[in-house]
């Protein structure tokens, strides 16, 4: 069965850091793009960052950037996310996506559960 | 940076159609993709490149796009079909992943 499962979350103070894991199984890790989006609490969807097969491609929502760094180790089957400087407005339930090779566009079509993020003072 | 806009809430009797509208600056140029979401669950991919589905999805999900408005539609509506809509695209320009705000389905 393919699957995503992250994990990492917590609550953490603002300013600090934290680095999410999601472990890949059931299909080619190394062949797939993957993608990191977040959900605040009651609220929509919010694309974060998403990174090539390689690591040769990485790209972030204008919100994290400079703050956030993605990686993976295909060797592992593992995506990684680091968030630094975190901030209030970083809550939220923080999914991994397989990008979908059957489309054209990057739509996504594996999604992990999500691991919940929380920066309180 | 590219905007997607999507109406708040739509409410449907069950067995109608529920339509839900996706708009964007020339939005008919892009792959829209439109997702599920129930509460407490992972989005789930029910149209990809405007109008293709997945495995497993039902034909009563079809979706079209043209102009600055992308569509989806669920025919026959069921109580199961509650749930949030998000619709999506890839902005090359930006090079950015863009998600509309959703909209809330209540069967009725």
């Amino acid at each position: 069965q393919e699957q995503l499962v992250e994990s990492g979350g917590g609550v953490v103070q603002p300013g600090a850091s934290l680095r999410l894991s999601c472990a890949a199984s059931g299909f080619t890790f190394s062949s797939y793009a993957l993608h990191w989006v977040r959900q605040p609490p009651g609220k929509g969807l919010d694309w974060v960052a998403v990174i090539s097969v390689d690591e040769n491609n990485k790209y972030f929502a204008d919100s994290v950037k400079g703050r956030f760094t993605i990686s993976r180790d295909n060797s592992k089957n593992t995506l990684y996310l680091q968030m630094n400087s975190l901030r209030v407005e970083d809550t939220a339930v923080y999914h991994c996506a397989r990008r979908y090779l059957s489309s054209s566009g990057d739509s996504f079509d594996i999604w992990g559960q999500g691991t919940m993020v929380t920066v309180s003072s | 940076s590219y905007v997607l806009t999507q109406p708040p809430s739509v409410s449907v009797a069950p067995g109608q159609t529920a339509t839900f509208t996706c708009g964007g600056d020339e939005i008919g140029t892009k792959s829209v993709h439109w997702y599920q979401q129930k509460p407490g669950q992972a989005p789930v991919l029910v149209v990809y490149d405007d109008s293709d589905r997945p495995s497993g999805i039902p034909e009563r999900f079809s979706g079209s796009n043209s102009g600055n408005t992308a569509t989806l539609t669920i025919s026959r509506v069921e109580a199961g079909d509650e749930a949030d809509y998000f619709c999506q695209v890839w902005d090359r320009n930006s090079v950015h992943v863009v998600f509309g705000g959703g909209t809330q389905l209540t069967v009725l």
